[in-house]
């Protein structure tokens, strides 16, 4: 069975940083595109980027490059949405999706962390 | 970047009716790579339809796709109480791979 398991809530201040994780199971993890979705509470969803984690190849859509980073860890079937310096806009959920190759859809979804940017 | 447009925001109907949702593309999505999704309050979005017409595993036959080049449609022929929820339509065939706003379903 294909799961992806995401990291729990988090809890952040302004200017801190923080690395989100989503962890496959049930499939050959490097050879599928992970991609990132970010939802804004009441809002609809955003795609961030998708990474393949077999040569870490990465694409990001224009309104996330350089303010996230998408990376992997083959060997251990992990993928990581990381910021560095957080805003208080970045409070939302993200959910990590698998898809077969970059033109297929998202079947396959983590459960969503929930990311708080509070002072 | 392709901008995908749904409508209408919000349609309220009734259990057994019909719903037809669009969702419009500001150029020519690649392949009729399109997907719709349904999401429910606190759960992750589900995949109901790809490639503008083809239903995902386990999604009932009530729940079907068309279109192609910008215009896209899902039909639930029936709704169902479970049906009443938000559908997303996203575009997977250019790169950056966008979604719409949504449209919620819900009872009228």
């Amino acid at each position: 069975e294909v799961q992806l398991v995401q990291s729990e809530a988090a809890v952040k201040q302004p200017g801190e940083s923080l690395k989100i994780s989503c962890k496959g199971s049930g499939y050959d993890f490097p050879n599928y595109w992970i991609a990132w979705v970010r939802q804004m509470p009441g809002k609809g969803l955003e795609w961030m980027g998708i990474i393949y984690p077999a040569d870490s190849d990465t694409r990001y859509s224009p309104s996330f490059q350089g303010q996230v980073t998408i990376s992997g860890d083959k060997s251990i079937s992990t993928a990581y949405l990381q910021w560095t310096t957080l805003k208080a806009s970045d409070s939302a959920m993200y959910y990590c999706a698998r898809i077969s190759h970059t033109s297929s859809p998202m079947a396959y979804w983590g459960q969503g962390t929930l990311v708080t940017v509070s002072s | 970047e392709i901008v995908l447009t749904q409508s209408p925001g919000t349609l309220s109907l009734s259990p057994g009716e019909r719903a037809t949702l669009s969702c419009r593309a500001s150029q020519s999505v690649t392949g009729s790579y399109v997907a719709w999704y349904q999401q429910k309050p606190g759960q992750a979005p589900r995949l109901l339809i790809y490639g503008a017409f083809s239903r995902a595993t386990g999604i009932p036959d009530r729940f079907s796709g068309s279109g192609s080049g910008t215009d896209f449609t899902l039909t639930i022929s029936r709704l169902e109480p479970e049906d009443f929820a938000v559908y997303h339509c996203q575009q997977y065939g250019n790169l950056p791979f966008t979604f719409g706003p949504g449209t919620k379903v819900d009872i009228k």
